[in-house]
């Protein structure tokens, strides 16, 4: 059974750094692109981020590229998102998700964790 | 990039009814190379993530009951529930996933009549 633990989430003020992980199991984690979607409170779901099987190329959302990077270590099996710069407008769930062969399909998701970015 | 539009925004069906959401991108998401359209739906229920129902814009996915279907190509796609049950009531969003950015609807809200 495929399993997708997000962590990091929190409270920061804009300007801040978040580091979320993304702790997967129960699958060939290095075999899978994997993504962050984001849903602000009361809203839908927006793409973030794909990072490839390899790690080798990524993809991102205009809203957050130079200011989010993500990556992946897959002897540890987790994904990462890292934010900087953050902004009232990144405020919402953060989900890691599972891709199939399509690289935006997303299979699996997790349970997501919250970032709050407040002055 | 390419914008999905769904219609209508909320829906309202008596139990044992038929519900029909639609989906138009502002782009073809047909392949020329596979003829598969890279659309999927899915089903997001209150405090939980999204859950995969309808993939190639057709295919359902495990487990996933028969009474969800997808149809659709090109830019115009619907997603069929053929008997609303109470567990149905949730938040259903397309995406393309053709090209990045992976675009979302905005979401069509069903609920029980």
């Amino acid at each position: 059974e495929v399993q997708l633990l997000e962590s990091g989430g929190g409270l920061v003020q804009p300007g801040g750094s978040l580091r979320l992980s993304c702790a997967a199991s129960g699958f060939s984690f290095s075999g899978y692109a994997m993504s962050w979607v984001r849903q602000a409170p009361g809203k839908g779901l927006e793409w973030v981020s794909t990072v490839i099987g390899s790690g080798t190329s990524t993809f991102y959302a205009d809203s957050v590229k130079g200011r989010f990077t993500v990556s992946r270590d897959n002897s540890k099996n987790t994904l990462y998102l890292q934010m900087n710069s953050l902004r009232g407008g990144d405020t919402a769930i953060y989900y890691c998700a599972k891709a199939r062969e399509s690289h935006g399909l997303l299979d699996s998701w997790g349970q997501g964790t919250l970032v709050t970015v407040f002055s | 990039d390419i914008v999905m539009t769904q219609s209508p925004d909320s829906l309202a069906v008596s139990l044992g009814e038929g519900a029909t959401i639609n989906c138009k991108s502002s782009q073809s998401v047909l392949s020329s190379s596979n003829n598969k359209n890279y659309l999927g739906w899915y089903q997001q229920k209150p405090g939980q993530p999204p859950k995969l129902l309808i993939y190639w814009a057709s295919t359902r996915e495990s487990g996933v009951p028969d009474r969800f279907s997808g149809s659709g190509s090109g830019t115009d796609f619907t997603l069929t529930i053929s008997s609303l049950q109470a567990e149905d009531v949730a938040i259903y969003y397309c995406q393309q996933y053709y090209s990045t950015p992976y675009t979302f609807g905005q979401g069509t809200k069903l609920e029980i009549k």
